[in-house]
């Protein structure tokens, strides 16, 4: 039968729709979060991160939310573009402690003009 | 500037023969890490190298594996009588540790990979 650790979870999105990717983070002394965005062939690239101190933070048409109560993370992308297609990467790390950050499994967002 | 790179870009290799991965960090960058993606997967953490300091190995899964970093820059990766399991990308990343960030790991900036096929 299929094996489905082999697939990734898949958002599928129309070009101009805003898209939302979860991430659930295990460790509660984590305080700092990173996204990143994985294109076919290529290696994970720096999107924008935040530390446990702010609850959203914004950049160039992403947002990032973090709900440290139920340890829950969200990259929000508006105006999705085709070349938002990728898989994304959030990772999380302890201020002041290991300096080897964990990755979360991914998510692929197939956005369709 | 330049980015990281790694070399090969793909290494096909016969079960039981050793290969060697190469990665040029970001000159300056003090940290580098060594991680393997396979198919679909995550990122798993294989080694960590912080200037002088003792690696962090603990992402090894076993003793065929090793790595070197030679005067803080430059890193091999070396997988001893490889296996069809090794067969994966193997992603090289440097980052600066930011003293703002009191610690903790800042950006990483990752190479291109390199992708292993073990036949």
């Amino acid at each position: 039968g299929e094996n489905v650790g082999l697939h990734l979870p898949t958002l599928s999105v129309q070009e101009g729709d805003n898209s939302i990717i979860n991430c659930a983070y295990s460790n509660s002394a984590s305080d700092y979060f990173i996204w990143y965005k994985q294109e076919s062939g290529k290696g994970p690239q720096f999107i924008i991160d935040i530390r446990s101190n702010m609850d959203k933070r914004q950049g160039q048409r992403v947002t990032v939310l973090l709900n440290k109560t139920v340890k829950h993370l969200s990259l929000q992308i508006a105006a999705t573009q085709p070349g938002d297609s990728a898989v994304y990467f959030c990772a999380e790390n302890t201020i002041g402690g290991s300096y080897i950050p964990t990755f979360g499994r991914g998510t692929s967002l197939i956005v369709h003009p | 500037g330049a980015g990281v790179s790694q070399s090969p870009s793909n290494k096909v290799t016969e079960k039981g023969k050793d290969v060697e991965l190469r990665c040029d960090p970001i000159s300056g960058h003090t940290a580098l890490y060594w991680y393997r993606q396979s198919l679909g997967q995550g990122l798993e953490f294989l080694i960590y190298f912080q200037g002088n300091s003792a690696p962090d190995k603990s992402g090894l899964p076993s003793d065929r594996f090793s790595a070197e970093r030679t005067g803080g820059s430059v890193s091999t990766l070396t997988i001893q009588r490889t296996q069809q399991e090794d067969s994966a990308v193997y992603l090289c990343a440097s980052s600066l540790a930011r003293g703002g960030l009191a610690g903790a790991v800042g950006e990483q900036f990752f190479g291109p990979g390199t992708r292993l096929t073990v036949l």
